[in-house]
This record gives C-alpha cells, sequence and structure tokens, in this order.
C-alpha cells in the first residue's frame, strides 16, 4: 500500500528565509504529484502538479521537484511570507488506481512564518 | 468560474437522521469524487464518479451513496447519519486536459450528534 509521509510536520521560519518541505512516497509508479495548500478551517489549493514524467514545476516563490526513483519530492518556498503560513500536502495519484484516480496524502507540513 | 462549491458550510444532525451535501462544478470537469478529512486518517476517498452515469466506490464508502446526473454536480447522500461520520468532507474535481489536477471544494463539517 502506498505510504506518503512528510518531514518535518512542523515548520517555523523568520520571514524571507527560503525553506524546504519534504514529501517521500513508497511506490515510485505514481500517476503524477500534487502539492496543496490548506488553511485553517479551509478547503485545499493546489499548488503545483508534476507528472511522473517531469522533473520539477515552478510557480512564482514555488517550486517543486520530483525524483520518482528514490521517491521524493520538495516543496521550495523562496523568501517566505507570513502569508505562507499554512499547512501543506503532499498527495500522489498512482498508475494502478485507473479511473479512481485516488490522492494518497501525506499528514503534511504546518509550516509559521513569523514576521 | 466559481471553481468547485458545496453547501452547506456546516451541518449537525442526529444519529439516524439523512442528509445531502452538495457539490457543483463550472469547469466542465468530467472527474468529481468526494473525500472526507479526520485527524491522524488524513483525506481518504468515498465515491468518485469518471462520468455523468457513472460512479464507483472509493476506499471508506460505507453508509453514503452518489449519483451523478449532469456533469456539474454529484450530490453525497448520507443514508442513516452516524456519529462516526462527524468529519469534513471535500468535494474534488479534474479532467484530462488540465492533467488531472485536482480542485478541491471549501468543504462542508458535519457534526453526527
Amino acid at each position: 500500500k502506498q505510504e506518503v509521509t512528510q518531514i518535518p510536520a512542523a515548520l517555523s521560519v523568520p520571514e524571507g528565509e527560503n525553506l524546504v518541505l519534504n514529501c517521500s512516497f513508497t511506490d515510485s509508479a505514481i500517476y503524477n504529484l500534487q502539492w496543496f495548500r490548506q488553511d485553517p478551517g479551509k478547503g485545499l489549493t493546489s499548488l503545483l502538479l508534476i507528472q511522473s514524467s517531469q522533473r520539477e514545476q515552478t510557480s512564482g516563490r514555488l517550486n517543486a521537484s520530483l525524483d520518482k526513483s528514490s521517491g521524493r519530492s520538495t516543496l521550495y518556498i523562496a523568501a517566505s511570507q507570513p502569508g505562507d503560513s499554512a499547512t501543506y500536502l503532499c498527495a500522489v495519484v498512482l498508475h494502478s488506481s485507473g479511473s479512481a484516480r485516488q490522492l494518497t496524502f501525506g499528514s503534511g507540513t504546518q509550516l509559521t512564518v513569523l514576521p | 468560474n466559481a471553481g468547485v462549491t458545496q453547501t452547506p458550510k456546516f451541518q449537525v444532525l442526529k444519529t439516524g437522521q439523512s442528509m445531502t451535501l452538495q457539490c457543483a462544478q463550472d469547469m466542465n470537469h468530467e472527474y468529481m469524487s468526494w473525500y472526507r478529512q479526520d485527524p491522524g486518517m488524513g483525506l481518504r476517498l468515498i465515491h468518485y464518479s469518471v462520468g455523468a452515469g457513472i460512479t464507483d466506490q472509493g476506499e471508506v464508502p460505507n453508509g453514503y451513496n452518489v449519483s451523478r446526473s449532469t456533469t456539474e454536480d454529484f450530490p453525497l447522500r448520507l443514508l442513516s447519519a452516524a456519529p462516526s461520520q462527524t468529519s469534513v468532507y471535500f468535494c474534488a474535481s479534474s479532467n484530462r486536459d488540465s492533467y488531472n489536477e485536482q480542485f478541491f471544494g471549501p468543504g462542508t463539517r458535519l457534526t453526527v450528534l
């Protein structure tokens, strides 16, 4: 069974720092990997999607990388801001999930950016 | 585009009551799904649909029914609510044109007493 692990569970950084969030998965036969942001009491906002054939994706200050062979993805946030404070979730879809396109989520990293 | 919308935002039920959680999307996505989010359990897939008239079970389907009569709407029905169904429910949608990037609604927080 696919397991997705996110380390650290919580992270606190001062404003302006660059930071990296980690995601690892046990089954490398993934269809894609998606990073989400969740604010307290809110829904999930899609940040970046990486197809299995891709190595990285960028959006603004965010850069996500994917290394299928090692079962790892990282989310790099440049020049962090207090507004980046949220829980960040990574999720994978396995090829074996077929039409279900089931997302298997990690438990998240709770990020706090201090002013 | 409103994206994925869900109603209600909050709901309190008594054990045994039934209700329908509404989900709609205006992006013409063929794929829609329901997840529940519980502390320590993460998000788990309840039911999904790959198009109008087609639905299937996910990881935790017991106690829930779905139907998909239109591309836009995918309601989730609780037949006889139980305290174990207290959770936050999220609807999501995607399509192949956007490489199956999944977009989530704002959620419905359900409490069953």
